[in-house]
C-alpha cells in the first residue's frame, strides 16, 4: 500500500495553462506538506498544511494554492504557468499534534515532475 | 536559525570501498537530524535519523551516522558501498519555528558508486 501517493507522476504543459497535482497519505497523519525540488535538486518546503489548516507558506507566488479538502488530502493548483515553474514537486506527511510535538520525520511521495514549456 | 551545509555535491566511489558523506548543520537549540536517500526517478526515503539517545545511527542497508554536537556534524558512512547506493543523499534539519515543525534540507550530495 502506498503511503503517500502523487497524481499525476509526470505532467508537461504550456505556459498560461492552470495545472492541479493531487496528494493523498493514508498514515493519519496530521500535517502534510508539498516540497519543491529544482533542476539543481535542492529542496524546499512551500506549504504545510496541519489538520486541514494552512501553518506554513515559504513565500511562495500567489499563482500556487494549495487545498486541503481533509488531513488526508493536500491538492497543489498552479495557475498561469511558467517556465520557472517547472520542477520536481514532492508531497509529504508526517506526524505530530497542533503543537509541533512529536512532528519529526517526513514520508514523501513520488514526486511530480512538472514540466513547462 | 537552522540550516544545512551538504559539503560535497558529489561523491564518486569505487564498489566495495568505503564512504562519508559530510554534513553540518547550524542549530541554536536541540537538533533533530535526518538523512534521506532519492533514488534515481524515485521520491525520497528516510535512511535514518537522530532524535535522542545514543549519537551512533544505523540503518538496515549498513549505513551509519555520528551525531557529534562538539562539530555540529552529523556525516553519513558506509564501510563497503554497493553499485546499488547510487543515489542522492539529502542531509536535514528539524526546524521549529511558530509551534510547528518542518524540514530544513541541505543541497544534497550525489554519491555515484563505479564498478
Amino acid at each position: 500500500d502506498t503511503a503517500v501517493s502523487q497524481t499525476p507522476k509526470y505532467l508537461v504543459t504550456q505556459m498560461g495553462n492552470d495545472k492541479s497535482i493531487k496528494c493523498e497519505q493514508n498514515l493519519g497523519h496530521d500535517t502534510m506538506y508539498w516540497y519543491k525540488q529544482d533542476s539543481k535538486k535542492f529542496l524546499k518546503i512551500m506549504f504545510s498544511y496541519n489538520n486541514k489548516e494552512l501553518i506554513i507558506n515559504e513565500t511562495v507566488p500567489n499563482r500556487f494554492s494549495p487545498k486541503s479538502p481533509d488531513k488526508a488530502h493536500l491538492n497543489l493548483h498552479i495557475n498561469s504557468l511558467e517556465l520557472g515553474d517547472s520542477a520536481v514537486y514532492f508531497c509529504a506527511s508526517s506526524q505530530g499534534k497542533a503543537q509541533g510535538v512529536g512532528n519529526t520525520e517526513a514520508f514523501f511521495g513520488q514526486g511530480t515532475r512538472l514540466t513547462v514549456v | 536559525a537552522q540550516s544545512v551545509t551538504q559539503l560535497d555535491s558529489q561523491v564518486p566511489v569505487f564498489e566495495e570501498a568505503p564512504v562519508e558523506l559530510r554534513c553540518n548543520y547550524s542549530s541554536s537549540v536541540s537538533v533533530y537530524l535526518f538523512w534521506y536517500v532519492q533514488y534515481p526517478n524515485q521520491g525520497l526515503q528516510l535512511l535514518l535519523k537522530y532524535l535522542s539517545g545514543s549519537t551512533l545511527v544505523k540503518s538496515i542497508n549498513g549505513f551509519e551516522a555520528e551525531f557529534n554536537k562538539s562539530q555540529t556534524s552529523f556525516h553519513l558512512r558506509k564501510p563497503s558501498v554497493h553499485i546499488s547506493d547510487t543515489a542522492e543523499y539529502f542531509c536535514a534539519v528539524r526546524r521549529f519555528s511558530g509551534g510547528y515543525n518542518k524540514l530544513i534540507f541541505g543541497a544534497g550530495t550525489r554519491l555515484a558508486v563505479h564498478p
